[in-house]
């Protein structure tokens, strides 16, 4: 069965500091990849999605996700994290054609004036 | 925009009552589910539809139960609720064979007391 672990609940950084969390994905299949953000009583928003093609890819708010396949990782990158990116990152893999979404833990991110 | 509307942001029912969480998305999107998110557990799946009249499990059924009568609303039915049922419940959609993920609703915030 697909898995997605987060290994960090928690993060902080400084404001203006670089950002990388962390997503190892289990799946037989090439995965459907995603990275969603939560803020504190709002429903998820997406940040990014990988299909196939480049391994890198760029999503909204200044964020970007490498694939690596050898490593099973789906890493979320911020070169300048600001007070706003405060909130919850949840990673995810989608299975059943692309139309079931399972679910990482979720990082908590805390930015630091 | 797609949008997906969960009737309630807030709600407080007592041990026992029959619950219902509605959720309704404006696009004629085939697909959609609901999820509950606890606190260190992530995003969860309780149920998902392909289509009208059509339900199936997810990974976490017990004490729910779900209705689709038309295709944009997606009913939640906790029949009789207890105390561990307290939870964030979310609900999402997507168009059948589209890999570019979930519209989620803001989510309902049921307390069970």
């Amino acid at each position: 069965a697909q898995s997605v672990t987060q290994p960090d609940i928690h993060i902080t950084v400084s404001e203006g500091a670089s950002l990388e969390l962390r997503c190892n994905y289990s799946y037989g299949a090439t995965p459907y990849l995603f990275w969603y953000v939560q803020s504190p009583g709002q429903g998820l928003q997406l940040l990014l999605k990988y299909f196939s093609g480049d391994t890198l890819v760029q999503g909204i708010k200044g964020f970007e996700a490498e694939f690596k396949r050898s490593q099973s990782s789906f890493n979320l990158r911020k070169p300048s994290v600001h007070w706003s990116d405060a909130a919850e990152y949840f990673c995810a893999v989608a299975t059943g054609g692309g139309n079931k979404l399972t679910f990482g833990t979720g990082t908590q991110l805390k930015v630091e004036l | 925009d797609v949008k997906v509307t969960q009737s309630s942001r807030y709600l407080v029912k007592r041990t026992g009552e029959k619950v219902f969480l509605e959720c309704v998305q404006d696009m004629d999107h085939e697909n959609m589910f609901w999820y509950r998110q606890d606190p260190g557990l992530g995003l969860r799946l309780i149920y998902f539809s392909y289509d009208v009249k059509m339900k199936e499990k997810g990974d976490i059924p017990e004490g729910y139960s779900v209705s689709r009568e038309k295709k944009e609303r997606f009913s939640l039915i906790l029949e009789s609720a207890s105390t561990n049922q307290t939870s964030m419940y979310l609900c999402a959609s997507i168009t059948g064979g589209s890999p570019y993920g979930y519209t989620f609703g803001s989510g309902t915030r049921l307390t069970v007391v």
